[in-house]
């Protein structure tokens, strides 16, 4: 079945620093998801981007469908932008089924 | 207020008992999803249903039984068959008309604990 490979796992930074979190699939997909998942659990939606290039505020994201990844930049990090941001991929065939990542976990530290 | 309940937040149960866990949405989503959270790991899809009275397994349906009698409500039972049930349920809708185009964002409920004593 589709890989779905999160980079890196784990991710600390300082208040106000930027980073780029990778996600890598094995297959043609029907769209991509970004999701933050906060410490209570619950997945808000931040892209649904299955090709080209979308932001809102301090984040953006880009997928390269051709070359199988997409990228999520976070700038001028906050503490509240701490939490798991997974990747989601939809296989080919219109069935709507998610395949997620196992995450990238990121601290923000003041 | 539009959007996914799912109740209860948390949920114990004895060994051999089963347990259905509740999800609604007023957001008139075709489609509807169950994914299972264990800790540090990714989201893993257990069943989705496009359309009322349909539903299609997903990646570890085992132990685990639906309905989807109303387009709002999409109840999950986790039944004694599943062996290792702790973990985190979380419940998502989605605009997916059954066949065609790629499904729209999907939107996730606030999450059902459930713990195995």
């Amino acid at each position: 079945g589709i890989q779905v490979e999160q980079s890196p796992p784990d991710l600390i930074l300082q208040e106000g620093a930027n980073s780029t979190l990778r996600c890598n699939f094995s297959d043609s997909v029907n769209n991509l998801q970004w999701f933050h998942q906060n410490p209570w659990g619950q997945l808000i939606n931040l892209f649904y981007i299955p090709s080209g290039t979308k932001q809102n505020g301090r984040l953006s994201a880009t997928t390269v469908a051709t070359e199988r990844y997409s990228l999520l930049y976070i700038s001028s990090s906050q503490t509240t932008d701490s939490g798991v941001y997974f990747c989601a991929v939809e296989l080919a065939g219109n069935t709507g089924k998610l395949i997620f990542g196992q995450g990238t976990t990121l601290q923000v530290k003041p | 207020d539009g959007g996914i309940t799912q109740s209860p937040k948390y949920l114990f149960r004895k060994e051999g008992q089963n347990v259905t866990l509740s999800c609604e949405q007023n957001l008139n989503h075709d489609a509807m999803y169950w994914y299972r959270q264990d800790p540090g790991q990714g989201l893993r899809l257990i069943y989705y249903s496009q359309i009322v009275n349909d539903f299609q397994k997903g990646d570890i349906a085992e132990g685990y039984s639906v309905s989807r009698e109303k387009k709002e409500s999409f109840p999950l039972t986790v039944t004694s068959a599943q062996k290792n049930p702790t973990a985190f349920y979380l419940c998502a809708s989605s605009i997916k008309v059954r066949g065609l185009g790629p499904a729209d964002t999907q939107y996730f409920g606030p999450g059902t604990r459930l713990t195995v004593l």
